[in-house]
């Protein structure tokens, strides 16, 4: 079955530190995968999505992603992360042949400690 | 370039009580729309999609309905809310497959009481 695990429901980094979130997914067609970032009480922004080619995907606001096909991973990761990147992060994967829709992930909170 | 609007941004309403939110969209023509809710603490669930006027497709049986009247028109309503409708409700606009980003509304967080 089409399924999308976030592991890890929150995580508490420091201000600073490095962040790595997971996502891994299972899903029989070649994946399209994005990663949404969601401010308390907004809608969803798109941070990036990978298609094809290389798989160290960029983003904004410093994000990055690293699609492993051999892991069926697609990990978010910031070298260093500032108070303003405390929300929830989802990670989504869909195909061609998807009808129209994305499979997602439960989510995970990301806490800040100054 | 494409906008999304929702409305209403926050909405409170008794148990058995009608409901409409409406969702348009500016800037693109004939995108595919969906709505999602959003319980407190856990993922999105798909509600409904449309890729067309009058085209609705559902996902989840549930009292909830969708309509698309026009092309950049998406409305969700329901006759008679349940306590367990409340949640955050997010209308996106995408392109034609499953490979196209989604581009979300602010949302309307309903509680119903």
């Amino acid at each position: 079955a089409q399924s999308v695990t976030q592991p890890d429901i929150h995580i508490t980094v420091s201000e600073g530190a490095s962040l790595e979130l997971r996502c891994n997914y299972s899903y029989g067609a070649t994946p399209y995968l994005f990663w949404y970032v969601q401010s308390p009480g907004q809608g969803l922004q798109l941070l990036l999505k990978y298609f094809s080619g290389d798989t160290l995907v960029q983003g904004i606001k410093g994000f990055e992603a690293e699609f492993k096909r051999s892991q069926s991973s697609f990990n978010l990761r910031k070298p260093s992360v500032h108070w303003s990147d405390a929300a929830e992060y989802f990670c989504a994967v869909g195909a061609a042949d998807s009808n129209y829709q994305l499979i997602w992930g439960a989510g995970t909170k990301l806490i800040i400690k100054p | 370039s494409q906008t999304i609007h929702q409305w209403p941004a926050t909405l409170v309403q008794p148990v058995g009580s009608p409901l409409s939110l409406e969702c348009t969209v500016e800037g693109t023509s004939n995108p595919n729309l969906y709505w999602y809710r959003q319980a407190a603490g856990r993922g999105l669930q798909l509600l409904f999609y449309s890729v067309g006027i009058g085209q609705i497709s559902s996902e989840v049986p549930q009292n909830l309905s969708a309509s698309r009247p026009q092309d950049r028109q998406f409305i969700l309503s329901s006759k008679k809310l349940l306590l367990s409708d409340s949640g955050f409700y997010l209308c996106a606009w995408g392109g034609v497959t499953g490979t196209d980003t989604q581009y979300f509304g602010p949302g309307t967080r309903l509680t119903v009481l």
